[in-house]
């Protein structure tokens, strides 16, 4: 483990389903981060949090939505998604947007 | 025209080879990170840089800020080295995240 955890680390969803991605680090991290990964494509970043507040939101979406109640905690809410989402879903964290980078796991989303 | 630009794509080579991967980068990015992704998909960190040079094991990283290019070299390959090599750039702002090469699938072969 890293030290940033996430669940589940394999989903697999219908398109009218809604489902979360739940990202835990206890690092002391002040930043936390969701990236996109799909196949043959290079890590996109899809939101930044600092300090709890939404920083950037990279043109993703609405059927994704973030969350981040604390420090430690990131969700990514999805719903009526589309078979083109299907991807690995990577969360990171560092300090002060810098340093001490960490990635999690990733979750192997499929959209059927 | 990507941000941050990686070659070669794929490489493959034989354990105990000396391995270099490039990257170069465009204006407005102050640091690098190379990071290493295994089947799976989990991404471990190797380095940061925004100068010079840094080591850790067999592992080499170089940065030439004024050609905004960057090395990471893999002394005597072993097959356990074998994964994809992303090199990714952090704006000046740093607000925006990391913005990521495509990467290079290495393979060492026993």
């Amino acid at each position: 483990e890293t030290g940033v955890t996430q669940t589940p680390r394999h989903l697999v969803m219908g398109m009218t389903n809604k489902k979360s991605l739940k990202c835990e680090q206890h690092l002391g991290h002040n930043a936390m981060y969701w990236y996109k990964q799909s196949a043959k494509k290079p890590l996109e970043l899809m939101f930044v949090y600092n300090f709890k507040e939404q920083t950037e939101n990279n043109s993703v979406p609405s059927r994704f939505s973030p969350e981040c109640p604390n420090s430690s905690h990131l969700f990514l809410h999805l719903h009526t998604l589309q078979p083109e989402d299907s991807a690995l879903y990577l969360c990171a964290s560092s300090q002060d947007l810098t340093y001490g980078y960490t990635f999690g796991s990733g979750t192997r989303l499929t959209v059927v | 025209k990507n941000e941050v630009e990686q070659s070669p794509q794929n490489l493959t080579a034989q354990e105990g080879e000396f391995i270099t991967i490039n990257c170069s980068y465009s204006v407005g990015i102050s640091a690098l990170h190379w990071l290493q992704q295994h089947p799976g998909g989990g991404i471990v960190s190797l380095f940061m840089l925004s100068s010079g040079k840094k080591k850790h094991g067999r592992l080499i990283a170089t940065i030439n800020i004024q050609e905004k290019h960057s090395s990471l070299h893999i002394t005597a390959s072993h097959p356990r080295d074998s994964a994809v090599y992303i090199c990714a750039g952090l704006r000046a702002r740093g607000a925006d995240g990391l913005t990521f090469g495509k990467g290079t699938h290495l393979i060492i072969q026993p």
